[in-house]
């Protein structure tokens, strides 16, 4: 079974809309972190935003947050005002305590900014 | 503060050659992990280096092997190339404890084989 599942392939939205970015994940493990990377097409992982499995507040960090619904094993990025820029592929990804700082990525999300 | 850099950052190579490809942490940071990405297979990772000692691996063949110097700058090799090894190669770095879980990642090596 996938651990990281990203449902939507590819996303649309206008310039300062807000758009989310689907996560579901699949984990046994109590203690856990979850990212949100973005990867334009020059190639770079460009690290976003963090979530642990113990914080009891979403995270936020500027334009994006986590909206975290830990019994649904959700970790949805919320992208307020989109700007151009942002379009790029998104990856959700999971740390597993017990496995280190290996993280398992899902598949990914082009999202398309225009203006 | 220098981010991750990764080098060489494209490379050409044929069947059956071996390829080295090096990262150098971000200043401080002790731990390297390194991840392979393919349109098929997405990202997945292959191992983590931390003060000099592979510390986790992931589900690759042995022709895939790393190490880390004592200055924390990494370097992965791939022998017997095939066709399949095709792919952007990125390195990450980590500042282990005092709670800081992001991994920083590098500008990647596109390494084709033909």
């Amino acid at each position: 079974a996938q651990k990281i599942t990203q449902t939507q392939p590819g996303m649309f939205v206008q310039e300062k809309e807000a758009v989310t970015l689907d996560c579901t994940y699949d984990t046994s493990d109590p203690s856990y972190g979850l990212f949100w990377y973005k990867q334009p097409s020059s190639g770079e992982m460009i690290f976003l935003i963090y979530q642990g499995s113990y914080d009891q507040q979403n995270a936020t960090e500027g334009r994006y947050s986590l909206n975290f619904q830990k019994a649904r094993k959700s970790a949805n990025l919320v992208i307020s005002a989109s700007q151009l820029g942002d379009s790029a592929m998104y990856f959700c990804a999971m740390r597993e305590n017990q496995a280190g700082t290996a993280l398992i990525f899902g598949k990914g999300t082009t999202l398309s900014v225009s203006s | 503060k220098a981010g991750v850099t990764q080098t060489p950052r494209y490379l050409i190579k044929t069947r059956g050659q071996q390829v080295t490809l090096s990262c150098s942490p971000i200043s401080g940071h002790r731990s390297v992990s390194w991840y392979q990405q393919t349109p098929g297979q997405g990202l997945q990772f292959l191992f983590e280096y931390f003060s000099e000692t592979q510390r986790n691996k992931g589900n690759f063949p042995g022709r895939f092997s790393g190490r880390q110097f004592s200055n924390s700058r990494s370097e992965m090799n791939v022998s017997t190339l095939e066709l399949g090894d095709s792919a952007l190669y990125l390195c990450a770095s980590s500042l282990e404890g005092a709670g800081s879980y992001e991994q920083y990642f590098g500008p990647g090596t596109r390494l084709t084989v033909t």
